[in-house]
C-alpha cells in the first residue's frame, strides 16, 4: 500500500531558529501533498497544498512567509517553519494522494512534535 | 468550503456495547468520506470510508453510513473493546483534483472493561 515517511517525528529548537520537516511518499508519486497542524486536543487543521513544481496554496490565516513549503519532486515535500516562537509547537502532520487516484486514497505520515523552547 | 460537524465529542461505553459517532458535513458536492483512529502522538490511520454512490459499508465490526440527501454519515463499532480507546475523525473531500480533506473535531472513545 501507499506509504508516507515523515521526519522527523519529534524536534525540539529554540526560539527564533528554523525548523525543516520531510514527507515523502515512497512507493507512489505524489502530485499533490497536504500539510496539517494539529494542537493538542484538537482536530486536524489544513496548512496548506503542496503542488509539485509550483506553488503552494495556504490556507486562510496561515503566514506563507513562516511556514515555507517545496514540492519539489514528486515524491517530496518540506515544510520549513522559520523564526520559530513557542506558539509554533504543536503536531505537523502531511498527507498525500497517489498520482492519477481519484479524490480518495489519502495517506498520513506519522507527524512531527515540534516543540519551540 | 466544506465544513464538517462531529459529535459527541466525548464517548465512553462499557467494553462489549455499541459505540456511534456522527457527522454532518455542508458541501453537497463532497462524495468521500474517510473515518481515522488517532492514537496519542501517532499520525491518523484510517480505518473505513465510504464514497457517496454508496449508503453503507461494513468491516467486521465497523460499519459506515451514508444519508446524502441530509448531509450526515456514522461510524458505529460494535462488541467495542478497550484497544478501540482513541480519538476518532470523520473527514470530507470534493471531488475536485487537490483538493484536501476536512476534519470534523474529533471524537474522544473510552471503553472500559
Amino acid at each position: 500500500g501507499a506509504v508516507v515517511s515523515q521526519h522527523p517525528s519529534r524536534v525540539i529548537c529554540k526560539s527564533g531558529t528554523s525548523v525543516k520537516i520531510e514527507c515523502r511518499s515512497l512507493d507512489f508519486q505524489a502530485t499533490t501533498m497536504f500539510w496539517y497542524r494539529q494542537f493538542p486536543k484538537q482536530s486536524l487543521m489544513l496548512m496548506a497544498t503542496s503542488n509539485e513544481g509550483s506553488k503552494a496554496t495556504y490556507e486562510q490565516g496561515v503566514e506563507k512567509d513562516k511556514f515555507l513549503i517545496n514540492h519539489a519532486s514528486l515524491t517530496l515535500s518540506t515544510l520549513t517553519v522559520t523564526s520559530a516562537h513557542p506558539e509554533d509547537s504543536s503536531f505537523y502532520i502531511c498527507s498525500a494522494r497517489p498520482r492519477g487516484t481519484p479524490t480518495y486514497g489519502y495517506t498520513f505520515g506519522s507527524g512531527t512534535r515540534l516543540t519551540v523552547v | 468550503g466544506e465544513n464538517v460537524e462531529q459529535h459527541p465529542s466525548t464517548l465512553s461505553v462499557q467494553e462489549g456495547d455499541s459505540a456511534v459517532i456522527k457527522c454532518t458535513y455542508s458541501d453537497s458536492a463532497s462524495n468521500y468520506f474517510p473515518w481515522y483512529k488517532q492514537e496519542l502522538g501517532k499520525g491518523p490511520q484510517l480505518i473505513i470510508d465510504i464514497r457517496s454512490n454508496v449508503g453503507e459499508k461494513k468491516d467486521q465490526r465497523i460499519a459506515v453510513t451514508l444519508n446524502k440527501t441530509a448531509k450526515h454519515f456514522s461510524l458505529h463499532i460494535t462488541e467495542t473493546q478497550p484497544e478501540d480507546s482513541a480519538v476518532y475523525f470523520c473527514a470530507a473531500s470534493i471531488p475536485q483534483a487537490g483538493t484536501a480533506l476536512i476534519f470534523g473535531k474529533g471524537t474522544t472513545l473510552s471503553v472500559s472493561s
